[in-house]
């Protein structure tokens, strides 16, 4: 099983509402990512948890919180966001995050529409 | 810092042809390469990888070969199917935590 799985599949929200992504993975991995992409652009790498710990933290605005609660789960809290947030957002796992030739397994993203 | 140049697309192809959309890397050291491949409206799955000079990274008909003295990764297939329209990434990880540089991208569209 190299399934990642992400909720919700889309996500419409006001600037000041606040909403959680949810991402999930099996496989035993003990890095897990989360990643922006715009419309024809490629990921952009936000957050890196190695063991349960962040280990990156790309100056991603704070209005985005990630937590790891968990070796299988990953959240990304979302608050006061901005239109220019709107993005798919992209879960990633991997075997181990110091091991440069693991592969990363992704999910099939959320949606995110900031009105 | 690392980079990835990826032939610019679109790419418009008839079914059946042979397929090569161009990948340099500049990095130092050995990284490992891979290429991922978007569907529509989906997330990237790992198409192929290699992990060291000459090794080729094989999947689904797809080939790749690391080229450190070129410092490229072209993909290759030698008869492309609707199905495989997608936009294809080439990437390297280098560094710690699993940095992943990505390339923008190219586009392929494959016409019956």
């Amino acid at each position: 099983d190299t399934e990642v799985t992400q909720t919700p599949k889309h996500l419409v929200m006001g600037m000041t509402n606040k909403k959680s992504l949810k991402c999930e993975q099996h496989m035993g991995h003990r890095a897990m990512y989360w990643y922006k992409q715009k419309a024809k652009k490629p990921p952009e790498l936000m957050f890196v948890y190695s063991y349960e710990k962040l280990s990156i933290n790309e100056s991603v605005p704070s209005r985005f919180s990630p937590e790891c609660p968990n070796s299988s789960l990953l959240n990304l809290h979302l608050h006061a966001l901005q239109p220019e947030d709107s993005a798919l957002y992209l879960c990633a796992s991997s075997q181990d995050a110091t091991v440069w030739s693991e592969t990363q397994y992704f999910g099939p993203g959320t949606r995110l529409l900031v009105l | 810092g690392d980079s990835v140049t990826q032939m610019e697309g679109p790419v418009t192809l008839s079914e059946e042809a042979c397929l090569t959309i161009n990948c340099t890397y500049t990095a130092t050291g050995y990284p490992s390469l891979f290429w991922y491949v978007q569907y529509p409206g989906e997330g990237l799955q790992l198409l192929l990888k290699a992990t060291k000079a000459d090794d080729k990274g094989s999947n689904k008909g797809f080939e790749a070969t690391y080229r450190k003295e070129t410092t490229s990764f072209h993909l290759e297939k030698g008869s492309v199917q609707v199905s495989d329209s997608a936009v294809y990434f080439c990437a390297l990880i280098r560094g710690g935590y699993q940095k992943v540089t990505f390339g923008t991208g190219t586009k392929l569209q494959v016409i019956p």
